[in-house]
C-alpha cells in the first residue's frame, strides 16, 4: 500500500554543521513532496516542497532533492542553528487520492551550541 | 490575519461522551483535513472535505465522525466509539482538493480521557 519511510527518527548535529534527512516513497506516481517543520506544541508548517518534474530547489539554507528512479527525496538543512531544532515530517501525494498527503514518522533534529 | 484556528487547545472526555473540536478557516480553501497524531508516528488522516457538504472517510476515520456545512469550518466529533482518543488533533486545509497543494494546519487541539 502507500507508504512513505522517513529516517533517521533522532537527529542530532553541532551548531553550523548540515542535516540531512531521507524518504522514500512506494508510487513511482507521486508528484507532490511537501516538508513540514513542527516545534513543540505547534501544528506542522510548511517550509518547503517539491513537484515530480523538478530534481532540486532550494530557499536559503534549505534544499530539497528528488531522485525519481530510486524512488527518494531528502532534506538539506545548512549551517544549522538552535532554531532549527524541531520535529520534520516528510510527506507524498500518491496517485489516485486527490490531496490526501501520506506522511512519514518524522525526525527529532536537535541542533546542539 | 488569515489561517487556521482550532478551539480548544486542550480538551477533557469523559466515558461514554462525544466532543467536538472546532476547525475554522479564513483562508477561502475548498479543502480540509483532519489529522491525528500520536507519539513517535506520523499524522494520520481521519476525514478530509473537498467541498461543502461533502467529505470523505481518511485512513482511521472509525469512532470519528464530522461535517461540513460551511466552507471555513470543519468540526469534528470524537464518538464514545473511539476506544482510544488520547491524541494531539490537527486540522488543515489548501486551496484545491488535486493535483498537490500545501496544507496548512493549525496548532492543534490535546484530547485526553479523564
Amino acid at each position: 500500500g502507500e507508504n512513505v519511510e522517513q529516517h533517521p527518527s533522532t537527529l542530532s548535529v553541532q551548531e553550523g554543521d548540515s542535516a540531512v534527512i531521507k524518504c522514500t516513497y512506494s508510487d513511482s506516481a507521486s508528484n507532490y513532496f511537501p516538508w513540514y517543520k513542527q516545534e513543540l506544541g505547534k501544528g506542522p508548517q510548511l517550509i518547503i516542497d517539491i513537484r515530480s518534474n523538478v530534481g532540486e530547489k532550494k530557499d536559503q539554507r534549505i534544499a530539497v532533492t528528488l531522485n525519481k528512479t530510486a524512488k527518494h527525496f531528502s532534506l538539506h538543512i545548512t549551517e544549522t542553528q538552535p532554531e532549527d531544532s524541531a520535529v520534520y515530517f516528510c510527506a507524498a501525494i500518491f496517485t489516485g487520492t486527490a490531496s490526501k498527503l501520506t506522511f512519514g514518522t518524522g525526525t527529532r533534529l536537535q541542533v546542539t551550541l | 490575519d488569515g489561517g487556521i484556528t482550532q478551539s480548544p487547545k486542550y480538551l477533557f472526555r469523559k466515558e461514554g461522551q462525544n466532543v467536538t473540536l472546532s476547525c475554522e478557516q479564513n483562508l477561502n480553501h475548498d479543502a480540509m483535513y483532519w489529522y491525528r497524531q500520536d507519539p513517535g508516528q506520523g499524522l494520520r488522516l481521519i476525514y478530509y472535505s473537498q467541498i461543502v457538504n461533502d467529505f470523505q472517510k481518511g485512513d482511521i476515520a472509525e469512532g470519528y465522525s464530522v461535517s461540513r456545512e460551511k466552507k471555513e469550518s470543519f468540526p469534528l466529533t470524537v464518538t464514545s466509539a473511539q476506544k482510544n482518543p488520547t491524541a494531539f488533533y490537527l486540522c488543515a486545509s489548501s486551496m484545491q482538493s488535486t493535483g498537490g497543494q500545501p496544507q496548512h494546519f493549525g496548532d492543534g487541539t490535546r484530547l485526553s480521557i479523564l
